[in-house]
């Protein structure tokens, strides 16, 4: 039983084209995030949500935006992709900020 | 600004060669440091968690430490399975989130 489960685990785009990463965890956590992985293996923390707060790292473009139907489901939302959003993104939950986050298997997107 | 820095980089061990890899940080007060394990092509896994100065945690062949300033990952008598990228972060005070180091590539030869 997959505890974050994330698809599509390969994405190929052209430039300009609008995606979106789902990802669902089934541990009964109240927090989700989104991370970044870039070609140097560096993860970088996106967004962080749970059912009261959205807390977005403000280095993150607007193009970006998070969408969560229910505190299960936290799903990634891109447009205009650009080609230095080519990464591995990756999505994680905990049952706060305090406890250890668990992750996805990622999702390595490759804009053409 | 919160800083965590890992070294080495990459760490290549014989199998039975025990070494440590280190975790730095700089943060506006330390509510946890987390270490992780990552294999190619997959996500994060947890391994331990330290909450203050002092504490200790150990899973099998590994022992995580934690001061005011470091964390030290030991690694003893270690085994090919044991390759992976070890990733070290803090959640600070002031964070909503985990600031990751760039990690420690392991390998180790039979």
């Amino acid at each position: 039983d997959t505890a974050v489960s994330q698809t599509p685990k390969y994405l190929v785009t052209q430039m300009g084209n609008d995606k979106s990463i789902k990802c669902e965890q089934n541990l009964g956590h109240d927090t989700m995030y989104w991370y970044k992985q870039d070609s140097k293996k560096f993860l970088k923390i996106m967004f962080s949500y749970n059912n009261k707060e959205l807390i977005i790292n403000e280095t993150v473009p607007n193009r970006f935006s998070p969408k969560s139907p229910d505190k299960a489901h936290l799903n990634l939302h891109i447009n205009s992709l650009e080609l230095g959003d080519s990464a591995v993104y990756f999505c994680a939950s905990s049952d706060s900020s305090q406890q250890p986050q668990h992750f996805g298997d990622g999702t390595r997107l490759s804009i053409l | 600004e919160d800083q965590v820095t890992q070294s080495p980089e990459a760490l290549r061990l014989q199998e039975g060669e025990s070494s440590s890899l280190n975790c730095s940080y700089t943060v506006s007060g330390l509510r946890g440091l987390f270490w992780y394990r990552q294999d190619p092509g997959k996500g994060p896994e947890f391994l331990f968690t330290l909450y203050s100065a002092g504490e200790e945690k150990e899973k099998e062949r590994l022992k995580a430490t934690l001061t005011k300033k470091e964390s030290f990952l030991h690694i003893t008598a270690p085994k090919p399975e044991d390759s992976a990228t070890y990733l070290c972060a803090v959640l600070a005070n002031s964070g909503y989130a985990l600031n990751f180091g760039k990690g420690t590539s392991l390998l180790v030869t039979p």
